[in-house]
């Protein structure tokens, strides 16, 4: 079965450049969530989207912004990137009528900040 | 916001042995999900329990929704090597917060063989 699918998978920026990060849902599936998690921290929720408007927000810093398009994938854009946004970032697709909060993660985006 | 408190964080067992893991809240919650997530990877969902003393099964995994619907176990039976990695209790803040989801610590699982 389709997964969610993240692009890159790893990724090397300097501290105060931007990144842009990918992510594409299950076929079918309307909402995506994203998720920072730091080195043994578990997962912190940082924006969702449904149906290509904002459903919530979390943690989510000012120098991030993100989007949902109409082909429903999603991309993160991260600015002035700092040492401590080094992490793995999630990307999670779930169906809204579908059962409650199963959502469904990709295999990560590896962010390094030198 | 919630916080789940996740029990134990590591837990290092013999291949063949049964384990136990749980999360506890003070709040109170309408979902429950376990994920397991090895290292560099997505968490995978594992169970899903929607209802207060729900008890379900996947394979060697045995999840149940506790009845103050403030906790959850998941049991692993006969534990084998590929068991290994982190596994995280999960639910949702509920109300307008319909789809965020609060994660547990989680446990760390080590099974020699």
């Amino acid at each position: 079965a389709a997964g969610v699918i993240q692009s890159p998978r790893h990724l090397i920026k300097e501290k105060r450049e931007t990144a842009t990060l990918k992510c594409y849902p299950i076929p079918r599936h309307d909402t995506v969530y994203w998720y920072q998690q730091g080195p043994g921290q578990d997962p912190q929720f940082l924006i969702s989207f449904y149906e290509k408007m904002q459903s919530d927000k979390g943690s989510i810093p000012d120098r991030f912004s993100a989007q949902q398009f109409s082909d429903y994938h999603s991309e993160l854009n991260m600015s002035s990137l700092e040492l401590g946004d080094s992490a793995l970032y999630f990307c999670a697709s779930s169906l809204a009528s579908g059962p409650l909060n199963e959502q469904f993660f990709g295999p990560g985006t590896r962010l390094t900040v030198l | 916001g919630q916080q789940l408190n996740q029990s134990p964080q590591s837990m290092f067992i013999q291949e063949g042995e049964d384990v136990s893991m749980n999360c506890t809240s003070s709040s109170i919650f309408n979902t429950w999900l376990w994920y397991k997530q090895d290292p560099g990877e997505g968490p995978v969902l594992l169970i899903a329990l929607y209802k207060a003393g729900e008890l379900t099964s996947n394979g060697r995994l045995t999840a149940q929704f506790g009845i103050t619907r403030k906790d959850s176990f998941l049991n692993i039976s006969a534990s084998i090597p590929s068991d290994v990695g982190i596994y995280f209790c999960a639910t949702n803040a509920g109300g307008t917060s319909y789809g965020k989801l609060t994660f547990g610590q989680g446990t760390i699982l080590t099974v020699h063989p």
